[in-house]
């Protein structure tokens, strides 16, 4: 079975644009969630996606929004670009998202900002 | 979600056994205890859950003691693969709630280890 699967692998932007980062579950997987991860604030979760809906939401600005799609692909979208936002991005999915669900992770999209 | 402490890094040998320990002290009652595996440029990956006692899997062993306010995972017999950054994470690893439950991991252990 294919793991989840990311694109792109890296992207470089400048300050102010946006962009949209993609991800592919695990076939059968309904949740996904998305994390940020830098050396300084190590791994932070942003949300997470079951059926369509967001069910959870970390501690980041309004600048960081999400969707999924009816097949559970889900993709994430950084508007205005800050320096600051320069990170691994990863996404997990898991089969329901239940409290004993293993979470799969992709290997990121490094996201640089200029 | 608990706070987890975790050592920064830690050193060790090929064939050695390494103990990692993990404190939660705020641990809650449903909440299960995992740890992932996360090497340079990827995804973390899942070693091992539990939520009491003693669970064992191919790779790690996981002991938690009657308390709950730590956990410790033991790694047989290192090789210079499991070189890695290993994460503590505490409480529903998925919860349907609305509130916005924040899944935070911690600062992770840099495990090193040497020929």
């Amino acid at each position: 079975k294919a793991g989840v699967t990311q694109t792109p692998r890296y992207l470089i932007k400048t300050r102010g644009q946006q962009v949209t980062l993609s991800c592919s579950p695990i076939s059968g997987h309904r949740s996904v969630s998305w994390y940020q991860q830098t050396p300084g604030q190590g791994l932070q979760f942003l949300f997470e996606y079951f059926s369509e809906t967001q069910r959870n939401k970390g501690n980041f600005p309004g600048r960081f929004s999400g969707r999924q799609f009816s097949n559970s692909r889900s993709e994430m979208n950084v508007s205005t670009l800050e320096l600051g936002d320069s990170a691994l991005y990863l996404c997990a999915s898991s089969l329901e998202g239940v409290r004993t669900d293993t979470q799969y992770f992709g290997p990121g999209t490094r996201l640089t900002v200029l | 979600l608990a706070k987890t402490t975790q050592p920064i890094s830690m050193d060790s040998y090929e064939g050695q056994e390494v103990n990692i320990t993990c404190s939660h002290n705020n641990i809650a009652t449903n909440d299960y205890i995992t740890w992932y595996q996360q090497f340079p440029s990827q995804g973390p990956r899942f070693i091992i859950q539990g939520y009491k006692t003693k669970v064992t899997n191919e790779v790690a062993s996981l002991f938690i003691p009657a308390d709950r306010k730590s956990s410790t995972l033991s790694l047989p017999r290192v090789s210079l693969s499991d070189t890695a950054v290993y994460y503590c994470l505490v409480g529903d690893p998925l919860v349907v709630n609305n509130a916005g439950n924040m899944l935070t991991f911690g600062g992770g252990t840099r495990l090193m280890v040497k020929p």
